[in-house]
């Protein structure tokens, strides 16, 4: 089975700086997908970014972008230039791509903290 | 399109009770799922669907049952709610399994 660890329970930056989150994951596949998910109070879960195993280019959206390192099995999200926006709880999660199951398996979380 | 939506937003059982979360989503999904995430911790798997009549567990499936009878619609039933079940639980959707899953806003259970 496959298992997604967020290593930081908390993180704060200054309002533009940059922060990255670290995701590791843990699988014996070669094909899957990775995504950072947005929690803020709301309680909504907002995709930020999605990165396909089989593509070696680092996804980028907007401010967001991902390292992606697979032989490390490592996948950190970098956010540039923070907005107060941005403080929430993020999840990290995989997907694999072999069976019908509809499955996601989530990291624990980051709480960010966004500091005026 | 409304999405993923469900109903209730929030719900107080007490110990014992049954009910059911509604979850919906218009997009013509194929693939839906119930979550359920509690206090520090990510989201874990209760049940998914692949399809109309087809439903498998996942993670934590002890003490909820789920069925598809059309598309749009994935029900998740508690069949006698427990104090362990005090959760937030999300349904989420998709059009196939490698394309991007969706979020309803979330049910709040509280059981007593």
């Amino acid at each position: 089975a496959q298992t997604v660890t967020q290593s930081q329970p908390e993180m704060s930056v200054q309002e533009a700086e940059t922060v990255t989150l670290s995701c590791t994951y843990d699988t014996s596949e070669s094909d899957y997908y990775l995504f950072w998910y947005k929690q803020p109070p709301s309680r909504q879960m907002i995709l930020v970014i999605r990165q396909e195993a089989y593509k070696q280019q680092n996804a980028t959206e907007n401010r967001f972008s991902v390292n992606f390192q697979k032989a490390a099995k490592s996948f950190s999200l970098k956010i540039s230039d923070s907005q107060l926006g941005d403080a929430a709880m993020y999840f990290c999660a995989y997907r694999t791509s072999y069976n019908a199951g509809n499955m996601l398996t989530f990291g624990g979380g980051t709480r960010l903290m966004v500091k005026p | 399109n409304a999405g993923v939506t469900q109903t209730p937003k929030f719900q107080v059982l007490k110990t014992g009770q049954s009910m059911t979360l509604q979850c919906a989503q218009d997009m013509n999904h194929e693939y839906m799922s119930w979550y359920r995430q509690d206090p520090g911790m990510g989201l874990r798997l209760i049940h998914y669907s692949v399809g109309a009549g087809i439903t498998d567990q996942g993670e934590v499936p002890n003490g909820y049952n789920v069925s598809r009878s059309t598309t749009e619609d994935f029900p998740l039933r508690l069949l006698s709610a427990a104090p362990s079940q005090t959760s937030v639980y999300f349904c989420a959707s998709s059009y196939s399994r490698t394309t991007t899953m969706f979020f309803g806003p979330g049910t709040r259970l509280t059981v007593l």
